[in-house]
């Protein structure tokens, strides 16, 4: 049961656009989600987070929106750079605890 | 500050055979875990620890042991390598539980032949 879902496996977006990242989950009790970023080879370093009891998280050029009524929340990148070639992990903890359920990532692809 | 450290980077095994993955950190964080990550799978929780002498199974415990005598350390080691076992492997850490952000070593990239 996948309970956090990343239904675009990739995207490509021209640079200086934005990019957006879509993921969906099932558990109405998740209360807070993060994204992750990798990079090929290395391990997945954290970008941004939002809690429940908001809609919207700004950091830079990243913003996390969250939709609790569509259980739906998506990531902007604006404006979109090569070096945000990465893949985007969605996740979000089990209950209250640290356990994180990621989804499947996007590949995302930013060309000149 | 090193962060999270794991070696080693890469790794054939036969099956059968049994070896150790190290993890270390160095930022006095409490709470440590080991995630594989598969193909079209993210990456999914092994096993985790919220204190030195403090373990406790995640969502694919099997064929995997942990223990964790130190707050620097959190060595994972497989029993018996199984070719389901080939993956790349993380560690991550975080200063305590309830913290939620992770901080990820670089991975083991393990294949059993």
């Amino acid at each position: 049961d996948q309970q956090v879902k990343q239904n675009s496996p990739s995207l490509s977006v021209q640079e200086g656009r934005i990019s957006i990242l879509n993921c969906d989950y099932t558990n109405s009790m998740f209360d807070y989600f993060l994204w992750y970023k990798k990079y090929p080879a290395e391990g997945p370093t954290f970008l941004i987070s939002i809690s429940s009891i908001k809609d919207k998280n700004e950091d830079g050029r990243f913003t996390v929106f969250l939709n609790k009524s569509a259980k739906h929340l998506s990531l902007h990148i604006v404006p979109s750079q090569p070096g945000d070639s990465a893949v985007y992990f969605c996740a979000a903890p089990r209950g209250n605890t640290d356990k994180l359920i990621f989804g499947t990532g996007t590949r995302l692809q930013v060309f000149p | 500050n090193a962060g999270v450290t794991q070696t080693p980077k890469f790794q054939v095994l036969k099956t059968g055979q049994s070896m150790t993955l190290q993890c270390a950190q160095d930022m006095n964080h409490e709470y440590m875990s080991w995630y594989r990550q598969d193909p079209g799978m993210g990456l999914r929780l092994i096993h985790y620890s919220v204190g030195a002498g403090i373990t406790d199974q995640g969502e694919v415990p099997n064929g995997y042991n942990v223990s964790r005598s130190t707050t620097e350390d959190f060595p994972l080691r497989l029993l018996s390598a199984a070719p389901s076992q080939t993956s790349v492997y993380f560690c991550a850490s975080s200063y305590a539980a309830g913290s939620y952000e992770q901080y990820f070593g670089p991975g083991t990239r393990l294949t059993v032949t």
